[in-house]
């Protein structure tokens, strides 16, 4: 069975410029959490969906949003990049979020220039 | 400061060596998973944990979650140069809901053949 897959897996930026990022989940799986990993830290957490609606959100700015779609695949869109969001974006499904084991992607790796 | 301390930050060992990485919480741990991470991919989902005193085992590697459920410690018999690479605890504070996990820096290990 596939796992979580993203896309793209390297992205190139300059500051300002706005970015989508795209999580299709495993096949069954409803919810979806993304996080911003930092060089050298542990992931953080972004957003969760879950049956398109968001569920939980972390301490990031409003610059951040992101959907859910009918099928279940979500993206992730950032605006007014700033070299700070230079990270591994990772993308993480789970059955429903609740007791469920968040299962990650490969990540999209976003350079800010 | 970090709700979630792993130690040791970094270790190296000689193959065949055994080691052992811990996960300690400043509050109470409603869940707590283990993942592995190979340099910039996304994460491995190894274990989770959810009762005092629980303890589990896959292959070579046992992670353990103590009585009071504030510390974990995850313990690799016998290293490979295989078992190389980030381990990243990741805390679920929510109550049993686990919308986000809230996850340490990581312990970076080598395994030396």
């Amino acid at each position: 069975d596939a796992g979580v897959t993203q896309s793209p897996t390297h992205l190139i930026k300059t500051r300002g410029q706005q970015v989508t990022l795209r999580c299709s989940p495993i096949s069954g799986h409803k919810s979806v959490s993304w996080y911003q990993q930092v060089l050298g830290q542990g992931p953080q957490f972004i957003f969760q969906y879950y049956e398109k609606e968001e569920r939980g959100r972390g301490n990031f700015p409003d610059r951040f949003s992101a959907r859910q779609f009918p099928n279940y695949s979500s993206e992730l869109n950032v605006n007014a990049l700033l070299l700070g969001d230079s990270a591994l974006y990772l993308c993480a499904s789970s059955l429903q979020g609740v007791e469920d084991t968040q299962y990650f992607g490969p990540g999209t790796r976003l350079t800010v220039l | 400061s970090q709700e979630l301390e792993q130690s040791p930050q970094s270790l190296i060992v000689q193959e065949g060596k055994n080691l052992t990485i811990n996960c300690t919480s400043s509050k109470t741990l409603y869940g707590l998973y283990w993942y592995k991470q190979k340099y910039g991919e996304g994460l491995i989902f190894l274990m989770m944990l959810q009762k005092g005193g629980e303890e589990k085992s896959h292959e070579k590697i046992t992670a353990k979650l103590d009585e009071k459920k504030q510390q974990s410690s995850l313990h690799i018999t016998a290293s490979q140069p295989s078992h190389a690479g980030i381990y990243l605890c990741g805390a679920d504070y929510s109550g049993g809901s686990n919308y986000k996990l809230t996850f340490g820096k990581g312990t970076l290990l080598t395994v030396n053949p």
